[in-house]
């Protein structure tokens, strides 16, 4: 089956500009995550949605970052007034279930790369 | 040393060779690690877990060790080919919690012919 995919692959934004960034999971996860990965740097956490529940935001690294999931499935990461600094691969990633003491893998996509000018 | 901007920790083998990456972690909580490779412009890919009650656990040429003295993770690579040149990192998710954290840049493996 299908993988999870993420629009567009490219991004080149003017400083001040707001972004949507998509991703569509793996059909009938449960989980999703999105991840910040800067030029030669790990992954940032920033927001996981499971399910129903209220999503965990605290990666989130100012209030110009948002993120919805729609019908449970597809997402959209919004980034207001982007930033320079805001420049990085957004990765996101999909697993089965996501819930705590339940160790099940994420399959990422192939991230979106987002350049502010 | 510490990793900058594009300065990955790095490690070169010859292709045939063993390859082991290391990885520290500084949580004594986790509950659940798992190593992932990345290769250029792609998503990092789920390469092998293991769950804090083991110790090894080995899947095809790879194997990874767990030492929860010393907080240490590694993976062993046997007999690395060309397509394993990529840069490997590891995860692990705390007790209690459904999210993952990374450690650091990860290593940049390149595989020598």
């Amino acid at each position: 089956g299908a993988g999870v995919s993420q629009s567009p692959s490219n991004k080149v934004t003017e400083k001040g500009k707001d972004v949507e960034l998509r991703c569509d999971p793996i059909s009938g996860h449960t989980a999703l995550y999105w991840y910040r990965q800067s030029l030669g740097q790990g992954l940032e956490f920033l927001i996981y949605f499971q399910g129903n529940s209220a999503p965990d935001k605290s990666g989130l690294p100012s209030d110009r970052f948002s993120a919805e999931r729609t019908g449970g499935s597809v997402s959209t990461l919004t980034i207001q007034r982007t930033q320079q600094e805001d420049s990085a691969v957004y990765l996101c990633a999909s697993s089965l279930l996501g819930l705590a003491g339940i160790a099940d893998t994420q399959y990422f996509g192939p991230g979106t790369r987002l350049t502010v000018l | 040393g510490e990793s900058v901007g594009l300065h990955l920790p790095t490690l070169s083998v010859q292709e045939g060779d063993n390859s082991i990456i290391n990885c520290a972690y500084s949580n004594s909580a986790s509950d659940y690690f798992i190593w992932y490779k990345q290769e250029s412009g792609k998503g990092p890919q789920f390469i092998i877990d293991i769950r804090s009650n083991m110790d090894k656990r080995q899947g095809q040429r790879v194997t990874v060790l767990l030492n929860k003295t010393v907080k240490h993770l590694s993976l062993q690579i046997a007999a690395t080919q060309p397509g394993d040149s990529a840069v490997y990192f590891c995860a692990e998710i705390p007790k209690g919690s459904a999210r993952q954290l990374t450690f650091g840049s990860g290593t940049q493996l390149t595989v020598l012919p």
